[in-house]
């Protein structure tokens, strides 16, 4: 079945980067797009962007523009995305999902990247 | 300030129906039909219920249903069951081509 898997819980000090990979299974990865979405603890969902499996295309939301880079590998069915210059307020789970008509799913089982110093 | 505005709680008891709506605030989103619906259970993942205000994926029950009218658009919960406990975002498509997230509802089964 269709399936997102997400790399595990993350640890970082303010100032530093983070990649959290998303790796697609049980469909053909280059037909849809992945978004990325994060939620900080006890808030709720925020949209970060969204990239092409199929051409890379990219659209960030305006917020994380110049700090997210979002790459794929498709020799691997797998989706990355990276934040720079983390601060504390970056601290959240981190979901990615694939693009189903203009909605999103399904979606991983989310990457909990702490800042803290 | 999200720009799609959720009411903070709703609540109803087993095998009642339950609404939640969605206000576009912002000129930047509707006009269109791309608003989705999402299911959160504690410390789970979000999962897509509805998508393009009223079609729902293979597999969602039929006790989901979606709607729009003007600038909100809603969700309704018929038979509400105790498994429906959770948190309900809204999203819509925006012209700058992006996604925006409602405030999210808690939906408590009494």
């Amino acid at each position: 079945q269709v399936q997102l898997v997400q790399s595990g819980a993350e640890v970082r000090k303010p100032g530093a980067s983070v990649k959290v990979s998303c790796k697609a299974l049980g469909y053909t990865f280059t037909s849809y797009d992945i978004t990325w979405v994060r939620q900080a603890p006890g808030q709720g969902l925020e949209w970060m962007g969204w990239i092409s499996g199929y051409n890379d295309n990219t659209n960030y939301e305006q917020k994380f523009q110049g700090r997210v880079t979002m790459t794929t590998d498709t020799s691997t069915s797998t989706a990355y995305m990276e934040l720079r210059s983390l601060r504390s307020d970056d601290t959240a789970v981190y979901y990615c999902a694939r693009t189903y008509y203009y909605g999103s799913g399904p979606w991983g089982q989310g990457t909990l990247v702490t800042v803290s110093s | 300030q999200s720009a799609l505005t959720q009411p903070a709680s709703v609540s109803g008891s087993p095998g009642q129906s339950i609404t939640i709506s969605c206000t576009e605030t912002s000129s930047d989103v509707g006009g269109h039909n791309y608003v989705s619906w999402y299911q959160q259970h504690p410390g789970k993942a979000p999962k897509l219920m509805i998508y393009e205000v009223s079609n729902r994926p293979s597999g969602v029950s039929n006790r989901f249903s979606g709607s729009k009218s003007g600038n909100t658009a809603s969700l309704t919960i018929s038979g509400l069951q105790a498994e429906d406990e959770a948190d309900y975002y809204c999203s819509s498509y925006t012209s700058s081509s992006t996604y925006v997230f409602g405030t999210g509802t808690k939906v408590t089964v009494l």
